[in-house]
Order: structure tokens, then C-alpha cells, then sequence
């Protein structure tokens, strides 16, 4: 049972490129989210999801996209990589909002 | 204020020690709380779930005070291997807010 997968698990940008980052989960949650954690700081929410076709703002979304096209992924869009982006991404996955988060093993992102 | 705050400590004990710490909550109306232990720049893994009569996992109790708005961790019999940060969630509405958490040190 893979849980929640995220790639790539590092990855160094450019200023002004831009990139995705994957997530997955085959658990058949229904919320998922994206967060960033800043080195010595807790997580900030980025964008969640609780099905298919609908997404919400957390608390940090400018700069993010997301979309939720299937039950199974939740990709994040950075359009225009900046250097206060450059942090380490955590997607999760939930049954509902009341249980556990289950996440993924992290993305580090650099961007010089 | 903060929806979910935290002493970030570091508590440094002794292996075999007791170390216990609180996380305060905003939210009255929440409902779920979860501890969570995240290693250095590892995903949080969850602890566990608190429930509202206070619940026990082997050298982990965690307890719930509505009344006060906090949420408890005491570990017993310290291990090396429980040098970590531990995260307070709890729901907030629709989501999970984490607190910036505890870090704990466990020396020899």
C-alpha cells in the first residue's frame, strides 16, 4: 500500500520557471492537501481539496495552483518560482476533515 | 491569536525521565485533536488520536481539557529515539490547523 507518493522529492528552479509538483494517494480519501514548512516553522496550508472538482485556498495560496481532476491526484502549479517559495512541500490525504492526515514524504524545493 | 499554539521548547531530559507539555487551542467548537511526531525534515507521522476521556499508548498519554481549551502529551520512560518535534492538531472548521510544535531531546 503506497499511501500518499509525492515527486519529485527534490528539485532546485530558476526564478521565473515554472513547475509542478505531484501527489497521489490510493487510499480513496476524499480531502487532500498541500502544505509548505519553512525551515524551524510550522506547516502553513497552501490549498486542500475535499473531492474531485472542488478546491479551496488555505492560509499562504498566492503564488499556487491546484487542480482536482480525479479522487486519486492533487498537483500543485507554481507559475512564476520566486525565492520565498523555496521550502518544503508536504501533500496529505484524509478521509474527512475530522480524521488523521496522512502524508507524503516531502518535496524540497530550492529556488535561486 | 494563533488557532493553535505551542511551547516550542526544547525540552532536553534524560533518558528515563517524564516530560510532559500543552498545546492551547482558539477554536471551542473543535472537535478532533490528534498528536503528531515529525523527525527532522521527515513528514509528520501521526502519534495519536485524543480522545476526551484522555488516552493512554504505551509510554504516551494525551489528554483533553474543553473547558480550558488545551491539549496535553506526557511521555514516560523517555527513549533516545523519542528526540523529535510533536505537532498539536486539532479540526478548525473544515480543515486541521498544526501547531509549530514541541521539540523534545532525549539524552543519554
Amino acid at each position: 500500500n503506497a499511501g500518499v507518493t509525492q515527486t519529485p522529492k527534490f528539485r532546485i528552479l530558476k526564478i521565473g520557471q515554472s513547475m509542478t509538483l505531484q501527489c497521489a494517494q490510493d487510499m480513496n480519501h476524499n480531502y487532500m492537501y498541500w502544505y509548505r514548512q519553512d525551515p524551524g516553522m510550522g506547516l502553513k496550508l497552501i490549498y486542500y481539496s475535499v473531492g474531485a472538482g472542488i478546491t479551496d485556498k488555505g492560509e499562504v495560496p498566492n503564488g499556487y495552483n491546484v487542480s482536482r481532476s480525479t479522487t486519486e491526484d492533487f498537483p500543485l502549479r507554481l507559475e512564476l518560482a520566486a525565492p520565498s517559495q523555496t521550502s518544503v512541500y508536504f501533500c496529505a490525504s484524509s478521509p474527512n476533515s475530522n480524521q488523521p492526515q496522512h502524508f507524503g514524504d516531502g518535496t524540497r524545493l530550492s529556488i535561486l | 491569536r494563533k488557532e493553535v499554539e505551542q511551547d516550542p521548547g526544547p525540552f532536553n531530559v534524560p533518558e528515563g525521565a517524564t516530560v510532559a507539555f500543552n498545546c492551547t487551542y482558539s477554536n471551542s467548537a473543535s472537535q478532533s485533536f490528534f498528536w503528531y511526531r515529525q523527525d527532522c525534515r521527515k513528514e509528520p507521522k501521526l502519534l495519536m488520536s485524543v480522545y476526551s476521556s484522555g488516552n493512554e499508548d504505551g509510554r504516551f498519554t494525551a489528554q483533553l481539557n474543553r473547558a480550558s481549551q488545551y491539549i496535553s502529551l506526557l511521555i514516560r520512560d523517555s527513549k533516545l529515539s523519542d528526540s523529535a518535534t510533536y505537532l498539536c492538531v486539532v479540526n478548525d472548521d473544515y480543515k486541521l490547523s498544526f501547531g509549530a510544535g514541541t521539540t523534545v531531546t532525549v539524552r543519554a
